[in-house]
């Protein structure tokens, strides 16, 4: 049963901290997407990958976040330092035309 | 800018009857419109995956339907149970597969 795993599930961590998030997607899948959701603004996307190459990143605040998929089985979505308002549910998804999504990483900054 | 916008925002129903959830976008470069299912505190369940050269796609009590002209989804869930209690989410994709998502409908049916 293929799926999208995503690592760690819950992460609490203080402000300044860097936090560092893992997404493995469905094997042959070539495109990955990294969301952000909050009860105020619902889903946002981050930044998306395209046989890994980065393909759209203008959803992320630069000066502190970084997507990078290292190799075909790993992306990681990275936060430097964090603040306070990046608490939110993380999610990865990949797909070729549908999207599957991650269980998510719950993150609370402090 | 590109909208996807869902009506109505919440929605509760009797258990066994046929409901329908809207979508509306404005981007007419549809690539495709994907249809999810959110339940508490879960990810996304993938539902139904509409291409732009399509007109509707079934999965056993649902029916997706998509209108490019007006710009505008429909998910038909037919005899609705409890266990379809859920946000349900759309989601419309352009040419470069950038997904903009819709705000939801929650939907809770009684018993």
């Amino acid at each position: 049963d293929a799926r999208v795993t995503q690592t760690p599930r819950h992460k609490v961590t203080e402000m300044g901290q860097e936090v560092t998030m893992r997404c493995q997607p469905i094997l042959g899948h070539n495109t990955v997407f990294w969301y952000r959701q909050t009860m105020m603004q619902g889903l946002e996307l981050l930044a998306y990958f395209r046989n890994r190459a980065p393909l759209d990143d203008s959803g992320m605040p630069k000066d502190r976040f970084s997507a990078e998929m290292p190799d075909a089985t790993l992306a990681t979505l990275k936060i430097q330092p964090s603040e306070p308002r990046d608490s939110a549910v993380y999610f990865c998804a990949s797909g070729l035309n549908e999207q599957f999504f991650g269980p998510g990483t719950r993150l609370t900054v402090l | 800018k590109q909208e996807v916008t869902q009506i109505p925002a919440a929605l509760s129903v009797p258990e066994g009857e046929n409901l329908v959830l809207n979508c509306s976008f404005t981007d007419s470069a549809i690539y495709n419109l994907q249809w999810f299912r959110q339940d508490p505190g879960k990810g996304l369940t993938s539902l139904l995956l509409i291409q732009s050269s399509q007109r509707e796609q079934t999965s056993g009590r649902l029916n997706a339907s998509l209108d490019k002209s007006s710009g505008r989804s429909t998910l038909y869930i037919a005899a609705s149970q409890p266990g379809d209690s859920a946000t349900y989410l759309c989601a419309q994709a352009s040419g470069t597969y950038k997904y903009i998502f819709g705000t939801g409908t929650r939907l809770k049916v009684l018993a």
